[in-house]
């Protein structure tokens, strides 16, 4: 399809494994964008990249959280030492646009990938 | 920083009544604003956006929102909802001051329509 796409949909993990989600963003896409939905919280953004380079990463909560984009198209957001804190639904957007003053440079985001940490 | 507050986790309406969703910001620059909606296991999706000019802003699905800027609000509101407009409301706002189009949320309102 054209959209975003994510994978693994559902993800179940036992505590202390590592996990790898991955986001396919919209073909040509310039900005990828990784945000964290705790159960009944909006999302949080996490991490910034414009093609290949990560821009911003301040949201990551901790430095089990890493994310990459080799090649300025999927990304994967790998998460080490998963914790019980870790379950939530981690969305991926994308925006055909990158840099400053774009407002209208809207952001499709993907279905999520659901991750229970048990 | 900027920061967004939707007063109401969850609105219950009958189908065919009105209703509104309330949306209030803070920030010290310039912001603009945008209403998401997301159906259960699925992503979100784009209702509408202000980004300058009219501060009534109509999007699909038949909503709209009016951005005032003296009360820092972006109601959402639509004259007539469907069963089909249940789902999971969010506000958000972007400030240009991060260089990027960083989108903070709100927590969400929950629109519950019933027959």
């Amino acid at each position: 399809g054209a959209g975003v796409s994510q994978s693994p949909r559902y993800k179940v993990a036992k505590r202390g494994q590592d996990v790898a989600l991955r986001c396919d963003p919209i073909s040509g896409h310039v900005s990828l964008f990784w945000y964290q939905q705790a159960l009944g919280q909006g999302p949080e953004f996490l991490t910034y990249f414009q093609n290949e380079a990560q821009l911003d990463k301040s949201g990551l909560p901790s430095d089990r959280f890493f994310a990459e984009r080799p090649e300025g198209s999927v990304s994967t957001l790998k998460i080490q030492r998963t914790q019980q804190e870790d379950s939530a639904v981690y969305l991926c957007a994308s925006s055909s646009k990158g840099g400053i003053g774009l407002a209208d440079n809207e952001q499709f985001f993907g279905p999520g990938t659901r991750l229970t940490v048990l | 920083a900027q920061s967004v507050t939707q007063l109401d986790s969850q609105v219950p309406v009958f189908e065919e009544a009105p209703v509104e969703l309330r949306c209030n910001y803070s920030s010290s620059v310039s912001v603009y604003l945008f209403w998401y909606v997301q159906y259960p296991n699925q992503g979100l999706q784009l209702l509408l956006k202000y980004l300058s000019g009219s501060t009534l802003v109509k999007g699909i699905n038949g909503f709209e929102a009016e951005f005032n800027k003296s009360q820092t609000s972006f109601h959402l509101r639509k004259p007539s909802v469907h069963i089909s407009d249940t789902a999971e409301y969010f506000c958000a706002v972007i400030t240009m001051n991060t260089g990027f189009q960083k989108l903070v949320f709100g927590t969400g309102t929950r629109l519950l329509v019933s027959p």
